[in-house]
């Protein structure tokens, strides 16, 4: 059993045009953490988000975390062909044990 | 200059064999990981040391032991290899602390024929 939920799994869109991708669980997180992943090569942190509603922006990209600290969202906006990748979320249980979501593959054709 | 750096980045050796996989950060982090990608992405915990010490160690076959001579070094010893145990392989480190992330290495790329 995943305790993060990710969706979607795969999203494929066009230059330009705006997306979300989610992230849940049953389970209160300590944190909760945004990564991009390029093929052969291991997954980059983009964000932390720590505090229930707190929302955080990196240039075209907005991450919220959830009220209760269960959920996740990460919204692109103009997405660009440079955005494809992997984006995985990832929740802290524990002061040492993080769980990965199954991951979104975005495509952004030109 | 790397940040956490993984030795070898590929490993293609037969079933039944002994391999390490090396992994060393110079970031002065606390905690370092081992993380199983799968060949659908799905990145898998199997252990976690902190200052040495083993304090997560999850359900993974005994052939696969974690080594942690010091804090910036955690290996990975696997024995008799299976087909199975194919995957990227990713060591990790992170400072305590709930506002700190993980910094990856590259990955090992496993293939057990």
């Amino acid at each position: 059993t995943q305790l993060l939920e990710q969706s979607p799994q795969f999203l494929s869109i066009q230059e330009g045009e705006n997306l979300t991708v989610y992230c849940n669980s049953s389970s209160v997180f300590s944190s909760l953490q945004w990564y991009r992943q390029e093929p052969g090569e291991g997954p980059v942190l983009l964000v932390t988000v720590v505090t229930g509603g707190e929302v955080k922006k990196l240039k075209r990209l907005t991450f919220q975390f959830g009220d209760a600290r269960k959920d996740s969202s990460l919204h692109i906006t103009a997405a660009q062909p440079g955005d494809t990748g992997l984006y995985l979320c990832a929740g802290l249980y524990n002061n040492n044990d993080m769980r990965f979501g199954a991951g979104t593959r975005l495509t952004v054709k030109p | 200059d790397t940040a956490v750096s993984q030795t070898p980045k590929y490993l293609v050796t037969q079933m039944g064999n002994d391999k390490s996989i090396k992994c060393e950060q110079n970031l002065g982090h606390d905690t370092m990981y081992w993380y199983k990608q799968d060949s659908k992405k799905f990145l898998k915990i199997m252990f976690s040391y902190n200052n040495k010490e083993l304090i997560i160690n999850e359900t993974v076959p005994n052939r696969f032991s974690p080594k942690s001579p010091d804090k910036a070094h955690l290996n990975l010893h696997i024995n008799s290899l299976e087909l199975g145990d194919s995957a990227v392989y990713f060591c990790a480190s992170r400072p305590g602390g709930a506002n700190y992330g993980y910094t990856f290495g590259s990955g090992t790329r496993l293939t057990v024929v």
